[in-house]
C-alpha cells in the first residue's frame, strides 16, 4: 500500500500568489512527516518536518506545512512564490511499523510564472 | 559540518560491468540510506544501514548490494550492469528517526 499521495504531477503558480503543494499519507500510528525540495541535478534538501506538537510546522526559504490528522494531510505552503521557489518537490514520511523505512511520494513540479 | 558526499559524481559504463558508488555520511550520523531516482519511476528506496547492519531493503534484484563500515561510510554495488540501471544514486544520512540529509548523487549512465 502506497504510505504517500502526491496527486499534483505539476503545479503551476504566478508570482507573488501563495502556492500549495499537496500531501496525503497512510500510515497508522503517529507519522513522522516531511517536505524535501530538488532543484535540477541536485539531491533532495530537506524543508521542514513535523514529529509532533503544533500542527503548523514553519521550515526553510519561507515555506510551512499543516498537519491535519482527520484528513491524512500535510500539505506545504507559502504565502508569496517566488520564481527560484520553481523545482520538484517531495513529501515524506517515516512509517515506525516498518523499521522506520522513509517513503517518498512521487514528486510535484512547482513552477512560479514570472 | 560538513554534508553527504558521493563520490564519483558522474559515471559511465556499459552493459554487464559492475560499479561501485560511495557515500559519506554526515558526522554523527550512522543511518545511511540508498535511492534511486529516474524521471519515469520517481524515488526507489533501494537499502538503507545502521551501524554496520542492512535494516531495510526495497524491492531490487540481487544485483543491487551494499554495505556500511564500521566508520558509518557506506558503498553501493550494482553488478551485471544493464541499460535500465541508468540513474541518479542518492545516499542520505540521518540520525535514528529523524529527517534525512541528501548528498548530491551520482549519475550513472549504462551504455
Amino acid at each position: 500500500a502506497q504510505s504517500v499521495a502526491q496527486p499534483e504531477d505539476q503545479v503551476n503558480v504566478a508570482e507573488g500568489n501563495p502556492l500549495t503543494v499537496k500531501c496525503t499519507y497512510s500510515v497508522s500510528g503517529n507519522p513522522y512527516l516531511f517536505w524535501y525540495v530538488q532543484y535540477p541535478n541536485r539531491g533532495l534538501q530537506f524543508l521542514l518536518k513535523y514529529i509532533t506538537g503544533d500542527n503548523l510546522v514553519k521550515g526553510s526559504y519561507g515555506f510551512e506545512a499543516e498537519f491535519n490528522k482527520s484528513q491524512t494531510s500535510f500539505h506545504l505552503k507559502k504565502p508569496s512564490a517566488l520564481v527560484s521557489d520553481s523545482a520538484l518537490y517531495f513529501c515524506a514520511v517515516r512509517d515506525a511499523n516498518t523499521g522506520n523505512q522513509f517513503y517518498f511520494g512521487t514528486g510535484t513540479s512547482l513552477t512560479v510564472i514570472p | 559540518k560538513a554534508g553527504v558526499t558521493q563520490t564519483p559524481r558522474y559515471l559511465i559504463k556499459t552493459r554487464g560491468q559492475q560499479v561501485t558508488l560511495s557515500c559519506s555520511p554526515i558526522s554523527g550520523h550512522r543511518s545511511v540510506s540508498w535511492y534511486q531516482q529516474t524521471p519515469g519511476q520517481g524515488l526507489q528506496f533501494l537499502f538503507e544501514y545502521f551501524s554496520e547492519t542492512q535494516r531495510n531493503k526495497g524491492n531490487f534484484p540481487g544485483r543491487f548490494s551494499g554495505r556500511q563500515f564500521s566508520n558509518s561510510r557506506s558503498e553501493m554495488n550494482v553488478s551485471t550492469l544493464e541499460l535500465g540501471d541508468s540513474a541518479l544514486y542518492l545516499c542520505a544520512s540521518s540520525r535514528s528517526t529523524y529527517e534525512q540529509y541528501f548528498g548530491p548523487g551520482t549519475r550513472l549512465t549504462v551504455t
